[in-house]
Order: C-alpha cells, then structure tokens, then sequence
C-alpha cells in the first residue's frame, strides 16, 4: 500500500537484548517522527528527521534509544540493553515537509513486550 | 507537566446523538490543532485540524471548535455513528523545537463508545 509501513507489528524479547524497529514512510515524504505510546498515556515524541539528518532528538528517552534514517527513506529505531519499562507500542510518523500544518501520517506501530 | 489534556478518558453516546470531545492546552504558543482516530491495534489516522486564525472548522459530520481566550478546543461529530467509536487524540503544535520544525504534542486520548 501507499502509507506508512512498521515492522514487525509485534517483537517480544528479553530484558537485556537489543532491539530494532523498521519504518517505511510514505514515498516522497520527508519528515519521519517516531513516538511511543505506553499503556494508558498518549503519544510521546521521540524523535524527528528530515531529509537524513535528525535536527530534533530531544524525546529519547536515554542513550539506550538510536535511529538512523538511510537515502531519505527507511528509518530504523534500535533499543539497546532493553529494559521492561521500554515496554511500548512504537509508532512511525511521516508528512511532507515537516511543518506544523502538514498532517502526520502513521503506521501501525511495533508492539513491544521486555520481559 | 502536560501541555495538551483531554480530561473524559471514556465517552458513550447513542447512535444518531450529538458526540462532543473536549481538550485544553496551556502553552498560547500553539498555533495549529489537530485531531486524530485510533481504532485497536492501528495507527492514529488524521480527522480534522484547526488553525489558530479560525474558531470553527467543518468537514462532513465532524466540526472542531476552537475558543484561544479559554485554551479549549472540541470535537463534535453529529451524528454519531457506531463506526465512530475509537479513541480520539487532540494534538497541538507551533512550539518551535531545536530545529526550528514544530512537532506534535498529544493529549492521552478519549475512548468514544457509540452504541446501537
């Protein structure tokens, strides 16, 4: 289909191995923003690209989170070390051009369990 | 310290009513607001937006109201469907980020339950 792509839909792993979450945006887009949702909260920001530079990384929550974004498109979200509070859904995001009255488009998300 | 609340987490309306979601914010920075749906195990799909210009915007049977003096915007979609019930997420933006780009503040979401 034409919208964003997350794989795998689901990942459980145990706590202390490393993770890595794939997004394929929209074609064209070049604003990618990853977030996560924990049980019961609302979407939080984790991190912002354009183009393949991340000007905005303020939301990661330790220096266990990375992403890198390759030729403007696929994005990937590695967890290091993970830890059962890293328990989440992850959510990819892309729009246009980045700018607020653009509309996020979303993926499904990657649910991941640490146990 | 939340910047953008929707305090009802549930909401249940009859098919045919009048469904009204609410949500308020606390930074006046915000310029652009924005609504989104979230059925299970699915991303967040866009509904309707408001620019901070405007106080009303329509679009089929959803209009979103904007009042900036109260910092208060809803949501309300008449009439009401069953293929309405989801969550709903209120989302703000305009606060600058490091990068000069805006990004998204969400609220935690109110589930909509529209029953036959």
């Amino acid at each position: 289909g034409a919208g964003v792509s997350q794989s795998p839909s689901n990942k459980v792993t145990e706590k202390g191995k490393d993770v890595e979450l794939r997004c394929d945006p929209i074609s064209g887009h070049t604003a990618l923003y990853w977030y996560r949702q924990s049980l019961g909260q609302g979407l939080e920001f984790l991190i912002y690209f354009q183009g393949n530079s991340a000007p905005d990384k303020s939301g990661l929550p330790s220096d266990r989170f990375s992403a890198e974004r390759t030729g403007g498109s696929v994005s990937t979200l590695t967890i290091q070390r993970t830890q059962q509070e890293d328990s989440a859904v992850y959510l990819c995001a892309s729009s246009s051009d980045g700018h607020s009255n653009q509309p996020q488009h979303f993926g499904d998300g990657t649910r991941l369990s640490i146990l | 310290d939340q910047q953008v609340k929707q305090n009802s987490p549930s909401l249940s309306v009859q098919e045919g009513r009048i469904s009204i979601l609410n949500c308020d914010y606390t930074n006046s920075m915000f310029d652009y607001f924005l609504w989104y749906k979230k059925y299970p195990a699915e991303g967040p799909t866009f509904l309707i937006s408001i620019s901070s210009i405007k106080d009303k915007n329509e679009d089929g049977r959803f209009t979103v109201f904007l009042n900036k003096s109260a910092k208060h915007l809803s949501l309300h979609i008449v009439p009401s469907q069953p293929g309405d019930s989801a969550v709903y997420f209120c989302a703000a933006s305009g606060l600058p980020s490091n990068s000069g780009y805006s990004t998204l503040t969400f609220g935690k979401g109110t589930m909509l339950l529209v029953s036959p």
